[in-house]
């Protein structure tokens, strides 16, 4: 079955420097959310969209934007990257509304590092 | 506030053992869902199990088994004959109805030894 699909799985990025984070849902899944985690910690909610709007906003820095485009893939830009940055960034999709309503399924994920 | 204790954070049991893995949650939501998901060594997150807060009945799926009590906020896990391929990170997480985010328990990491 389709997954999500999260591009890059890996990337290394300098201080101050910008970077994409790509996410491809499930098909028919219209519904995305981010989340980030850092190095044994839990994951941390970043914002959501639903039908290309954003639907609710968690822990995301002023540095970093996302947007969901009209096949429904997300992206996520982060900007003036800090080492604190460093994490594991997964992307989630779901066919419903809300969180709740039917299971999240998660992406592999993308890594990224701050030198 | 919502919010997802896992007290266990680290547990070690040989193979072929039983294991339980704590839950307990806070809420005043009357409708919420419970979640576990399991992180491996390669880092993704599965799905493991979605249970709504109107649905006290416990669940089986093979080795694994859900004990959901409201009058305790619990939702326990258990893997019954564990294998060495259980070992991971497993979260239990909290979604209340009018809200999008996941809140995540600390996770428990689970090693099971051959």
């Amino acid at each position: 079955a389709a997954g999500v699909i999260q591009s890059p799985r890996h990337l290394i990025k300098e201080k101050r420097e910008t970077a994409t984070l790509k996410c491809y849902p499930i098909p028919r899944h219209d519904t995305v959310y981010w989340y980030q985690q850092g190095p044994g910690q839990d994951p941390q909610f970043l914002i959501s969209f639903y039908e290309k709007m954003q639907s609710d906003k968690g822990s995301i820095p002023d540095r970093f934007s996302a947007q969901q485009f009209s096949d429904y893939h997300s992206e996520l830009n982060m900007s003036s990257l800090e080492l604190g940055d460093s994490a594991l960034y997964f992307c989630a999709s779901s066919l419903a509304r809300r969180a709740g309503n039917s299971p999240l399924h998660f992406g592999n994920g993308t890594r990224l590092t701050v030198t | 506030a919502q919010k997802v204790t896992q007290a266990q954070t680290e547990i070690s049991v040989v193979e072929k053992e039983d294991v339980t893995l704590d839950c307990v949650y806070e809420t005043r939501d009357t409708t919420y869902y419970l979640f576990w998901y399991k992180q491996p060594p390669s880092g993704e997150l599965v799905f493991l199990i979605r249970r709504n807060s109107f649905d006290e009945q416990n669940e089986i799926s093979g080795r694994y088994s859900w004990n959901f009590q409201k009058s305790t906020s619990s939702f326990n896990f258990t893997i019954t004959a564990s294998q060495v391929v259980d070992s991971a990170v497993y979260f239990c997480a909290l979604i209340i109805n009018r809200d999008d985010k996941i809140i995540f328990g600390k996770g428990t990491r689970l090693h099971i030894l051959p």
